[in-house]
């Protein structure tokens, strides 16, 4: 049973740069989300949907792109990476209110 | 807005001693409240929750209750383990799965 997956789990980029996160989930969850996790603040939600074709932003979305074309996958999308965006990544899907997360990706913004 | 206070960590125990992490909260309407745990290298995962006032959430011989009057939601487990060494955040939620969390609370137990 893989849960909420997430790939890369590492990652350095320059600044710039654009890379994809990968967040996939086998639990048929409507509702999926991304938040980054920084020291002292928590974890932080950047985009959420609440099914395919439907998204929406959270408390601090911008930089971030994301789409929902199945109900499988949920993509966040860095389009110009910059350094105040290095942080863990968490993807995370939920159906009744108690939120399943994935391992989470570490990105590091050079 | 709404959001979660939680207490500065680490909080340091010895084994065996009684544990309590604060955590309040500022919000509109009845939010569910949550505490989820995250151990060293994971994603975080569900511990407890409770969903109207005086609600008391349990799991793992953790505990937390509802009180509505003092906006709070502490958590207590009275004999701690090396093993619940890990990063503890609350969380409330007003709508069915848009969380608010904490800024967590770290926890270590030493034998």
């Amino acid at each position: 049973n893989a849960g909420v997956t997430q790939t890369p789990k590492f990652q350095v980029l320059k600044t710039g740069q654009s890379m994809t996160l990968q967040c996939a989930q086998d639990m048929n969850h409507e509702y999926m989300s991304w938040y980054r996790q920084d020291p002292g603040m928590g974890l932080r939600l950047i985009h959420y949907s609440v099914g395919a074709g439907i998204t929406d932003q959270g408390e601090v979305p911008n930089g971030y792109n994301v789409s929902r074309s199945t109900t499988e996958d949920f993509p966040l999308r860095l389009l110009s990476a910059a350094p105040s965006q290095t942080s863990v990544y968490f993807c995370a899907s939920s159906q009744t209110g108690e939120l399943f997360f994935g391992e989470g990706s570490r990105l590091t913004v050079l | 807005g709404d959001s979660v206070t939680q207490m500065e960590g680490p909080v340091t125990l010895s084994e065996e001693a009684f544990l309590t992490i604060n955590c309040t909260y500022t919000a509109t309407g009845y939010p569910s409240l949550f505490w989820y745990v995250q151990y060293p290298g994971e994603g975080l995962q569900l511990l407890l929750k409770a969903t109207k006032a005086d609600d008391k959430g349990s799991n793992k011989g953790f505990e937390a209750t509802y009180r509505k009057e003092t906006t709070s939601f502490h958590l207590e487990k009275g004999s701690v383990q090396v093993s619940d060494s890990a990063v503890y955040f609350c969380a409330l939620s007003n709508s069915t799965d848009k969380l608010i969390f904490g800024t967590g609370t770290r926890l270590q137990v030493f034998p």
